[in-house]
């Protein structure tokens, strides 16, 4: 089964409006989670990981005023895409680790698919 | 810094025949992961295989095997016999484990079509 949910799966909203994505750890508890953004037909690209209880840490170029990550509770990791523009449609995608169990491995979301118009 | 690549952006081949996808990978640490992962169109991405740096043994589950090689930076993926299912954009990826901020940096990825 899933090990990691992410939602929504699939989101289209006007310029300027915010968004929220949620990636919840099902299986275990993750004090870290990272967030992706893949373009269409290209790589994944590291954009933040999320620590619990602290705030993230972010990639080179990537804005953490438009990108805001939330990592509340040992499950749930949220992004707030702000004032998206339509360069910001992109396949987000989250991914977690169980640090006891098989450590380095990440586990991926469904990914979230914004479509911004 | 890390860097993987994955010079192959395409890959069509008919079923049953035998295909390896290529990585090549540069970091200046020691001690790294080395990863494959499989995204069908779905978009998930499913994790297949980790290996250490200090582990250059090769593996083989089922119809896939992994020869990984430190002299040459090289960690490649064969699929024998494949099949249909098979079908999909395969990305090999790094990680330098450490202080948390252990993201993948991931290759470009193959596209792997599998024709019936």
């Amino acid at each position: 089964g899933a090990v990691v949910s992410q939602h929504p799966s699939w989101v289209i909203c006007k310029s300027g409006t915010s968004v929220k994505i949620e990636c919840r750890s099902l299986d275990f508890q993750a004090t870290t989670m990272f967030w992706y953004r893949q373009f269409p037909k290209q790589s994944l690209m590291l954009m933040a990981t999320s620590n619990e209880g602290s705030k993230a840490t972010y990639e080179q170029g990537v804005e953490k005023d438009k990108f805001l990550i939330n990592h509340a509770s040992l499950t749930l990791s949220t992004l707030t895409v702000t004032s998206a523009h339509p360069e910001d449609s992109s396949f987000y995608i989250c991914s977690t680790r169980n640090g006891r169990v098989a450590k380095n491995i990440q586990y991926f979301g469904a990914g979230t698919r914004l479509s911004v118009l | 810094a890390q860097k993987v690549t994955q010079a192959q952006t395409e890959i069509s081949v008919v079923e049953k025949e035998d295909v390896t996808l290529d990585c090549v990978y540069e970091t200046r640490d020691t001690t790294y992961y080395l990863f494959w992962y499989k995204q069908p169109p779905s978009g998930e991405l499913v994790f297949l295989i980790r290996r250490n740096s200090f582990d250059e043994q090769n593996e083989i589950s089922g119809r896939y095997s992994w020869n990984f090689q430190k002299s040459t930076s090289s960690f490649n993926f064969t699929i024998t016999a494949s099949q249909v299912v098979d079908s999909a954009v395969y990305f090999c990826a790094l990680s330098v484990p450490g202080g948390g901020a252990d993201g993948l940096t991931f290759g470009k990825g193959t596209h792997l079509i599998i024709q019936p």
